[in-house]
C-alpha cells in the first residue's frame, strides 16, 4: 500500500477559482512533507516544505498546510492561472537520517479559460 | 547557476538491448538520486550516489544499476530492457548540509520508450 494517497487525482477548473488538493500519508517517523509542481514533459519543481513545526507555507499562489497529529496536508491554489495545469505531486521524507521518500501518484490539475 | 541536465532527452530501444542515462547535477550538489516514473506507478525511488557511494536503493531488479563520478556525474544503466521499463527516468541533486529540509533539484528526464 502507498504510504502517500493522494486526492483528487485529477480535476478541471476554470481559470481565476480557485482549488484545493490533498495528501494523506502514514510515513513515521515523519521529517518533512514537500509539494512539488511538475509541468508536462518537465521534471518536478519544488513548491513549498514543512517540518514537523509547520503548519502552514505560502510560495505565491500557492498555500500548503500540514496537520501532522493527522497526517495530512493540503494545497490550496488561489485565483488558477493556464499555467497551474499540471501535475502536483506530494512526497514526504521518513526521518531514518537515509533521506528516505515516499511519493504520490500526484494531482492531475486542469486549467480551463 | 545550471541546473541538472539529463542526456538523452529522448530514446527509443528494443528489447533486449541495454541503455545508460547521464546525468550532471548542480555545480556543487555531491548527492544524485534516480527515480522512474509511469503512469500507473507515479514516481519511483531507483538509487542514491552520493561522493561515488551508493546510499539508497529502491525495489529494482539488479538489471538496473548506476554509477557516480568523481566531479558528481551520474550513470544509470539498464540491460536487457523490457517492455516494461518504458518511462520517464528523473534524476535529481541537492546539496547535503545535513539538513532534513535539503531541496531535490529535478533535471528534465530522458524518456525511454521500449518497443
Amino acid at each position: 500500500k502507498n504510504q502517500v494517497e493522494q486526492s483528487p487525482q485529477s480535476l478541471i477548473i476554470l481559470e481565476g477559482k480557485n482549488c484545493t488538493l490533498q495528501c494523506n500519508y502514514t510515513v513515521s517517523p515523519f521529517s518533512n512533507l514537500r509539494w512539488y509542481k511538475q509541468d508536462t514533459g518537465r521534471g518536478p519543481v519544488s513548491l513549498t516544505i514543512m517540518t514537523f513545526s509547520e503548519n502552514t507555507k505560502s510560495n505565491g499562489r500557492y498555500t500548503a498546510t500540514l496537520d501532522a497529529d493527522t497526517k495530512q496536508s493540503s494545497l490550496h491554489i488561489t485565483a488558477s492561472q493556464l499555467s497551474d495545469s499540471a501535475s502536483y505531486i506530494c512526497v514526504v521524507s521518513e526521518e531514518d537520517g537515509n533521506n528516505r521518500l515516499a511519493f504520490g501518484k500526484g494531482n492531475q490539475v486542469v486549467v480551463i479559460p | 547557476k545550471a541546473g541538472v541536465t539529463q542526456t538523452p532527452r529522448y530514446l527509443i530501444k528494443t528489447r533486449g538491448q541495454q541503455v545508460t542515462l547521464s546525468c550532471s547535477p548542480i555545480s556543487g550538489h555531491r548527492s544524485v538520486s534516480w527515480y522512474q516514473q509511469t503512469p500507473g506507478q507515479g514516481l519511483q525511488f531507483l538509487f542514491e550516489y552520493f561522493s561515488e557511494t551508493q546510499r539508497n536503493k529502491g525495489n529494482f531488479p539488479g538489471r538496473f544499476s548506476g554509477r557516480q563520478f568523481s566531479n558528481s556525474r551520474s550513470e544509470m544503466n539498464v540491460s536487457t530492457l523490457e517492455l516494461g521499463d518504458s518511462a520517464l527516468y528523473l534524476c535529481a541533486s541537492r546539496w547535503v548540509s545535513g539538513s532534513v529540509a535539503d531541496t531535490q533539484y529535478f533535471g528534465p528526464g530522458t524518456r525511454l520508450t521500449v518497443l
